[in-house]
């Protein structure tokens, strides 16, 4: 049962453009979202990350849109530079309860950004 | 500063054999853990530490096998290679055992099984 959704599974996007990828969970209980960045032949790199309290998270060019009610957020990615062209992760935290406290990954986005 | 180095980058075996997937990390992190990424299946941890010798399953553990002898090593065995144990693994470490705290990831080793 994936309890973490995302998509797309991959994305075109031209430099200047914006990129926006979405992700959708079903346990309320999710206290903590985090997006990891990989690129090719590399472990994932924490990007940022938001908890439930707040809508919106910006640094720098990304920004993570957070809808508590629709259980949705979303990664979006201002002015896209080939540079962005990686493999993308949303992840959910379930939090400590009698030892089950981990991270639920989603299936990843593959975004390539086209002079 | 190393980080999380995982060695080998590369492995292939044959069905049925065994092998070690080498894990250390230099930022004296009290939480450890291996991951494995299949296309389509995001990353799903297999077995986690939060401290030496203490080690704890994970999402999909079976066919592995863990040990913490050290704060910095965190080796995964794989007992008897099976074709379905074809992926890449990640490990892992945090300063934590939360994890809403940043994980640090290694390169990966890229696995086939035969």
């Amino acid at each position: 049962q994936q309890q973490v959704k995302q998509s797309p599974q991959s994305l075109i996007v031209q430099k200047g453009g914006i990129s926006i990828i979405n992700c959708a969970y079903e346990n309320t209980a999710f206290d903590y979202f985090p997006w990891y960045q990989q690129f090719p032949g590399k472990g994932p790199a924490l990007l940022i990350a938001i908890r439930p309290d707040v809508s919106e998270k910006k640094e720098g060019r990304f920004t993570i849109s957070f809808n508590k009610s629709a259980k949705q957020f979303s990664l979006h990615i201002m002015d896209s530079q080939p540079g962005d062209s990686a493999t993308y992760f949303c992840a959910a935290r379930s939090p400590p309860n009698f030892g089950n406290e981990k991270l639920t990954f989603g299936t990843g986005t593959r975004l390539t950004i086209i002079p | 500063n190393a980080g999380v180095t995982q060695t080998p980058k590369f492995q292939v075996l044959k069905t049925g054999q065994s092998m070690t997937l080498q894990c250390a990390q230099d930022m004296n992190h009290e939480y450890m853990s291996w991951y494995r990424q299949d296309p389509g299946m995001g990353l799903r941890l297999i077995h986690y530490s939060v401290g030496a010798g203490i080690t704890d399953q994970g999402e999909v553990p079976n066919g592995y096998n863990v040990s913490r002898s050290t704060t910095e090593d965190f080796p995964l065995r794989l007992l008897s290679a099976a074709p379905s144990q074809t992926s890449v693994y990640f490990c892992a470490s945090r300063q934590g055992r939360l994890s809403n705290q940043p994980q640090h990831f290694g390169d990966g080793t890229r696995l086939s099984i035969l």
